[in-house]
């Protein structure tokens, strides 16, 4: 079947770099941003979180930047593997008590 | 961990056919979620329930129903399937607001 990565903006990067994918939410009043991997054949898999009162958030291997002020939110991941190759989406929760809203997605492509 | 359960990984259905997606989780999550995923249209909220035996409409509910009878299962119910059906569908839960959403693995539907 197609890939749910069809048409998607693609990043390329070399095994062992570090890799950057960036999403711009659109909701200045959102207060909860989350990144999400989706491998293929696979549900998206829950990866860090943010809420907006902070500006990074480290986990293993991947760091969470927030910058409010341009509403940007990016994902770091350190010393890029075969296995992170994936497409990343990112969310933000808009209101209290509704679901996420989801961005379109980046596809991550690691070069052996 | 988390598991989001979906019974179905590939379903092949007939036009017209009444089709029933089942959905369980595991973590007494509150809220329950269904989307469609699409190339080049990302994630498409169809339905969600913050509780047993309540539903509310997402951006796309129009062709489908849902039922949410006990905490852990929600059900995503195509009273009459149609080719415009043929998806990839991903449910979710989470505990609140403001908290991750744990998606299972997805059903590919095939509507013929």
């Amino acid at each position: 079947g197609e890939s749910v990565g069809l048409h998607l903006p693609t990043l390329s990067v070399q095994e062992g770099d570090n890799s950057i994918i960036n999403c711009a939410y659109s909701n200045s009043a959102s207060d909860y941003f989350i990144w999400y991997k989706q491998e293929s054949g696979k549900g998206p898999q829950f990866i860090i979180d943010i809420r907006s009162n902070m500006d990074k958030r480290q986990g293993q291997r991947v760091t969470v930047l927030l910058n409010k002020t341009v509403k940007h939110l990016s994902l770091q991941i350190a010393a890029t593997q075969p296995g992170d190759s994936a497409v990343y989406f990112c969310a933000e929760n808009v209101r209290r008590n509704t679901p996420l809203v989801f961005g379109k997605g980046t596809r991550l492509s690691v070069i052996a | 961990d988390v598991k989001v359960t979906q019974s179905s990984r590939y379903l092949v259905k007939r036009t017209g056919e009444k089709v029933f997606l089942e959905c369980v989780q595991d973590m007494d999550h509150e809220n329950m979620f269904w989307y469609r995923q699409d190339p080049g249209l990302g994630l498409r909220l169809i339905y969600f329930s913050y509780d047993v035996k309540m539903k509310e409409k997402g951006d796309i509910p129009e062709g489908y129903s849902v039922s949410r009878e006990k905490k852990e299962r929600f059900s995503l119910i195509l009273e009459s399937a149609s080719t415009n059906q043929t998806s990839m569908y991903l449910c979710a839960s989470r505990w609140q607001t403001n908290q991750p959403q744990h998606f299972g693995d997805g059903t590919r539907l095939s509507i013929l």
